[in-house]
């Protein structure tokens, strides 16, 4: 099946700083990308759809300007949070469709201290 | 409500015991549905889809009820590898998914 990548699988870094995610699609080409978060023992929610060359959608309740996506190329979305906090700390998940089923990325854990 | 409720579980079962989850939804708009697993700290792999015909795949039954908005899964002969957390999700269009809170199952030895 199609193959998602995340970098990095695991981040702490301190309150006020900015962390960038990667997703990259690695042997296919993805128009659009979709960003989940999950805190623990719960489900997977749908933070925004990333769209190649045009600006993301973002699902209500989620700061767009908090959770930058830059989807510049069709093998590559990013997410950064940016000025970080405890309550930010999640699993952060990536995926790409491909033919409708979704694939996801191995997802990054970022921890904020 | 959640869009996608499921019980959370956990369900505790012996080796080679058949177990069944159920899902609801609340969209009657929605437009297909699936099951994935999960398992700890890892992210969520497709199991199977879902059809109003039910479908089968190895020890693994789906089906799915439209007019009731549910949707089930059955494991049977279980095996210590089915451990994980079983998640419903549903599509609603433009590839959008949205995702149970997901069911933890246990096979015990």
């Amino acid at each position: 099946g199609a193959v998602v990548s995340q970098h990095p699988s695991r981040v702490i870094c301190k309150s006020g700083t900015s962390v960038k995610i990667e997703c990259r699609s690695l042997d296919f080409q993805a128009t659009t990308m979709f960003w989940y978060r999950q805190f623990p023992k719960q489900s997977l929610m749908l933070m925004a759809t990333s769209n190649e060359g045009s600006k993301a959608t973002y699902e209500q309740g989620v700061e767009k300007d908090k959770f930058l996506i830059n989807h510049a190329s069709l093998t590559l979305s990013t997410l950064t949070v940016t000025s970080a906090h405890p309550e930010d700390s999640s699993f952060y998940i990536c995926s790409a469709t491909v033919e409708y089923e979704q694939y996801f990325g191995p997802g990054t854990r970022l921890t904020v201290t | 409500r959640k869009e996608v409720e499921q019980d959370p579980g956990p369900f505790n079962v012996p080796e080679g015991a058949t177990v069944a989850f159920n899902c609801t939804y609340s969209n009657s708009a929605s437009q297909s549905f699936f099951w994935y697993r999960q398992d700890c700290r890892k992210e969520p792999k497709l199991l199977m889809s879902v059809y109003s015909s039910g479908n089968e795949d190895g020890r693994f039954t789906a089906q799915l009820n439209r007019a009731s908005q549910y949707i089930s899964l059955l494991i049977r002969d279980s095996k210590l590898s089915d451990s994980a957390t079983y998640l419903c999700v549903v599509g609603q269009g433009a590839q959008k998914l949205v995702f149970g809170q997901g069911t933890r199952l246990t096979i015990n030895p």
